[in-house]
C-alpha cells in the first residue's frame, strides 16, 4: 500500500538558514512518482516539484534542491538560506499510476516557521 | 494563478443540508480530482474523473457524489452535511496520461463550514 511518512511535524528556523524537509515513502511498485507541494498560509496548494522512480538525478531549482535516494525511499527538500516567504506548510505525495488512479497520497505534512 | 477555478470559495451551512461545490479544470486537462482537507485526516483522495468517466474512488462517503460534465467541468455534491464534513475542499486537475501521473495543478479551494 501507498504511505507517505512526514515525520517533522513543525521546523522553526531564522531566516538565512538552510532547512532540509524529510519525505519517506512506502510503495510495491516500480513505478511511481513523488511530489512536493506548498501550502502558503494564504491556503492554496502549489506545485513545487514532480519527480519519477526511473529519475534519481537530484535536482536544483533557486534554492531550492530535492535529494531522491530509492535506496532509502527517501525525496527530501532542502531550502538553502530561507526566507521567511517560505513560511508555509510542505506537503510530499506519492502516485502509483499503474493501479488504475493517478492519485496522490499524501503525507501530513511539516509546518516550516522561517523567523526573521 | 493554477489555472484550476473553484466555486465558491467559503460555504457555511446547517446540518443535514445539501451543497454543490464547483470545479473547472485548467484548459486542456482531461482528468478532475476532488481531494479533502481536515484537521485529523490530512489530504485525502476523494474521487477521480477523466473526459466524464468515474476512474477512481477513494475514501468518499456514501453522502457525497460527483460528476464530470461535457465541458469537463466537475461538481461535487456533499448531503446530509455533519459537523465533521467541516474541511477545505480541493479540485485538481491534470492532463492524465494512463499509466502516467501528470502534475496535478490544484484550485484554490471551497472552505466549507457545517454549524
Amino acid at each position: 500500500a501507498q504511505k507517505v511518512t512526514q515525520a517533522q511535524t513543525e521546523i522553526s528556523v531564522v531566516e538565512k538558514e538552510d532547512v532540509t524537509l524529510d519525505c519517506v515513502y512506502e510503495t510495491r511498485d516500480t513505478t511511481y512518482y513523488l511530489f512536493w507541494y506548498k501550502q502558503p498560509p494564504s491556503g492554496e496548494l502549489v506545485f513545487l516539484i514532480r519527480r519519477n522512480s526511473f529519475d534519481e538525478q537530484n535536482e536544483i531549482s533557486g534554492r531550492y534542491s530535492w535529494n531522491f535516494q530509492k535506496s532509502t525511499s527517501s525525496f527530501n527538500f532542502t531550502i538553502t538560506a530561507s526566507q521567511v516567504v517560505d513560511s508555509a506548510v510542505y506537503f510530499c505525495a506519492l502516485s502509483e499510476p499503474q493501479g488504475g488512479s493517478e492519485k496522490l497520497v499524501f503525507g501530513k505534512g511539516t509546518k516550516l516557521t522561517v523567523n526573521p | 494563478d493554477s489555472g484550476v477555478t473553484q466555486t465558491p470559495k467559503h460555504l457555511i451551512t446547517a446540518t443535514g443540508q445539501r451543497v454543490t461545490l464547483r470545479c473547472s479544470p485548467r484548459s486542456g486537462d482531461l482528468s478532475v480530482y476532488w481531494y479533502q482537507q481536515s484537521l485529523d485526516q490530512g489530504l485525502q483522495f476523494l474521487i477521480q474523473y477523466y473526459n466524464g468517466e468515474e476512474r477512481a474512488k477513494g475514501n468518499i462517503l456514501e453522502r457525497f457524489s460527483a460528476q464530470q460534465f461535457p465541458d469537463l467541468h466537475s461538481e461535487l455534491n456533499l448531503s446530509s452535511l455533519e459537523l465533521g464534513d467541516s474541511a477545505l475542499y480541493f479540485c485538481a486537475s491534470s492532463v492524465a496520461s494512463s499509466g502516467v501521473t501528470d502534475t496535478q495543478y490544484f484550485g484554490p479551494g471551497t472552505r466549507l463550514t457545517v454549524l
